[in-house]
This record gives structure tokens, sequence and C-alpha cells, in this order.
């Protein structure tokens, strides 16, 4: 069974910073493409990050550019989102998704975690 | 990248179908066969219920199908059942190789 198991959320203060990880389990992990999505309460979804199998190719939403770093532990099954200058808009639960093929971009999403909360507000 | 347009509502009573439109640009929708379609009950994950335009994933009732007309994408649930009421998101991949959703589609049933 696929599973993903996202931690480190929380309360943070306007211009923080906050480290999200991901464990995952049931699926070679080293095989495939990793997203993170956000969903602000209330609102719809945002697709934040992608990276691939390798970490050969990266990509970020417009909004998070320059303030989000996506990485991932092969040898750990484990993905990360470092999160720094966080403003209030980033308010939402986080979710890591599993990206349905493992080429070089986000194709959609087959198997989500059950989110974690970041909150930013002084 | 901006949204993709869907309706904010859509309803209907047990047994008929409804249809939710996903329209996006020639950057996406309208130039790869990479839509898909989730549902998300209140304070769940969403899940997957068609990829690629019109396939559904194992497990998946057959009363779920989908299709695309040059940027825009429908989802069509048939038969329609009270555990269908939730939300709906689109979902296309982009000619910048990101991923872009749609806004979102409450489905009553009424």
């Amino acid at each position: 069974e696929v599973q993903l198991v996202e931690s480190g959320g929380g309360l943070v203060k306007p211009g923080g910073s906050l480290r999200l990880s991901c464990a995952t389990s049931g699926f070679t992990f080293s095989s495939y493409s990793l997203n993170w999505v956000r969903q602000a309460p209330g609102k719809g979804l945002e697709w934040v990050s992608l990276i691939s199998s390798g970490s050969n190719f990266i990509y970020y939403a417009d909004s998070v550019k320059g303030r989000f770093t996506i990485s991932r532990d092969n040898a750990k099954n484990s993905l990360y989102l470092q999160m720094n200058s966080l403003r209030a808009e980033d308010t939402a639960l986080y979710y890591c998704a599993r990206d349905r093929l493992s080429n070089s971009g986000s194709y959609g999403i087959d198997y989500w975690g059950q989110g974690t909360l970041v909150t930013v507000s002084s | 990248q901006s949204a993709l347009t869907q309706p904010a509502s859509v309803s209907g009573s047990p047994g008929q179908s409804i249809t939710i439109s996903c329209t996006g640009t020639s950057s996406d929708v309208g130039r790869y066969n990479y839509v898909s379609w989730y549902r998300q009950h209140p304070g769940r994950a969403p899940k997957l219920v068609i990829f690629d335009v019109n396939n559904r994933p194992s497990g998946i009732s057959n009363r779920f199908s989908g299709s695309k007309s040059g940027n825009t994408a429908s989802l069509t649930i048939s038969g329609l059942q009270a555990e269908d009421e939730a939300d709906y998101y689109c979902s296309s991949y982009t000619i910048s190789s990101t991923l872009v959703f749609g806004g979102g589609t409450k489905l009553t049933v009424l």
C-alpha cells in the first residue's frame, strides 16, 4: 500500500522558516517524481513544487520561487520542503503527492498524503 | 500560470448525470492529454478519479468518465449517488512542465 506521511508543520511568524518532511513507503521511491501541493483554508488546490526521481529536474510555482527549496533523499525514501521568508499567504495544508509519471515534469497526482498544516501568523 | 476555470458549483439528483467543465489555454489543456480529475470529501485528501483525459484508475467506478475538446476538459458522473457529493478539481500539465489546478467545483447531490 502506497503511503505518504507529512510532518513538520506548525505555527511560524512572518519572515520565519520551516522544513516539511514526507516519509513514504509501499512503492519504489527512487522511481517517481514527487510534488508538494498546498490548500489554504477553505480554498482550492495550488501546485507548489516538483522534484524528479533523480533530482535532475526541479520546478516551483512563481508564488514560492526563491523562497522554497524542494529536495529528496532516495536512501531514506523521504521528500522535503524548506520554506524560508514565510508570509501569511503561505498558510495552508501542505500535501506530499506522488506524480503519476517519472518523467521530467508534473503530469498529475496519483497518491496524496494527509497533509501537514502550516500557519504563518504573528 | 493562471488556474484552470471550473464552475463554482453544480448539482443533480440521485440517478442523474452531471458534467463539470475545466477550461484552460493552448499552453496546458489544449496542448496536452495530461488532464486529471480529483474528488475531495470534506476534511480528506484529494483522490484521483480520472487521468490522461479519460482513463480511470483501478477501483474507480465506470460512472466517472472524462473528455476533452480544444482548451476545455470535462468530467461526467452518471447515475449520481449521495457519496459523489464532494469538491472536484481538474489539473493539467503545462508548457512549463509544471502542474496547474482548476479552482474547484462543489457538487451537491439534491
